[in-house]
């Protein structure tokens, strides 16, 4: 089966720009999480969204938002871009919810965002 | 704090040697996980242990549940220059997978 699809792989962006990234989980997979990913801080949980409800959220400012779509696909948003916000940004999806015994993730190989 | 921590955070070794990696918290943990990242790519699932004082065998990688939930072992026999990564554990806490750090081994042949 296919596993998790992010795109686009690369992106470069200016600062104060916004940017969104998608995530297809694996097919049947209704759960999918979002983390931030930097040699500073390691992997940081941003959200997560369950049969297009957002479940739980990290400790991020409201310029990361996100949203899951009837199919299970789920887009996140980063406005007015900060150098900061320069990371890997991966998701995961699940067949159970998050933290419901899941005992298995299935990662996207990432996004990478620069902000220059 | 974070609270998975794992240790040491950079290991370099020679080909064929041992090693273990260690992740402890204070909180139990009704599972902890362990993946594999290399360099721009997600994490890869390795296993994930269940129940206290399970010990689980992938080829050379033997993975151990503390007895009590609280903490974890990943140790490797004879490494290879394949096993070069990033090593992180996680465990389920409040309806999210939190990591640990980290994890940076380095194999040399």
């Amino acid at each position: 089966k296919a596993g998790v699809t992010q795109t686009p792989r690369y992106l470069i962006k200016t600062r104060g720009q916004q940017v969104t990234l998608s995530c297809s989980p694996i097919s049947g997979h209704r759960s999918v999480s979002w983390y931030q990913q930097t040699p500073g801080q390691g992997l940081q949980f941003l959200f997560e969204y369950f049969s297009e409800t957002q479940r739980n959220k990290g400790n991020f400012p409201g310029r990361f938002s996100g949203r899951q779509f009837s199919n299970s696909r789920s887009e996140m948003n980063v406005s007015t871009l900060e150098l900061g916000d320069s990371a890997l940004y991966l998701c995961a999806s699940s067949l159970p919810p998050a933290g419901q015994g899941a005992h298995g993730y299935t990662f996207g190989s990432g996004t990478r965002l620069t902000v220059v | 704090t974070q609270l998975l921590e794992q240790s040491p955070q950079f290991l370099s070794i020679q080909e064929g040697e041992n090693l273990t990696v260690y992740c402890n918290s204070s909180s139990v943990f009704s599972s902890l996980q362990w993946y594999r990242q290399e360099p721009g790519e997600g994490p890869v699932l390795l296993v994930t242990v269940v129940t206290g004082g399970e010990v689980k065998k992938l080829k050379r990688l033997t993975f151990q549940f503390g007895d009590a939930r609280k903490d974890s072992s990943l140790h490797i026999t004879a490494a290879q220059p394949g096993d070069t990564g990033l090593y992180l554990c996680a465990g389920e806490y409040g309806n999210k997978l939190v990591f640990g750090a980290g994890t940076i081994l380095r194999v040399k042949s």
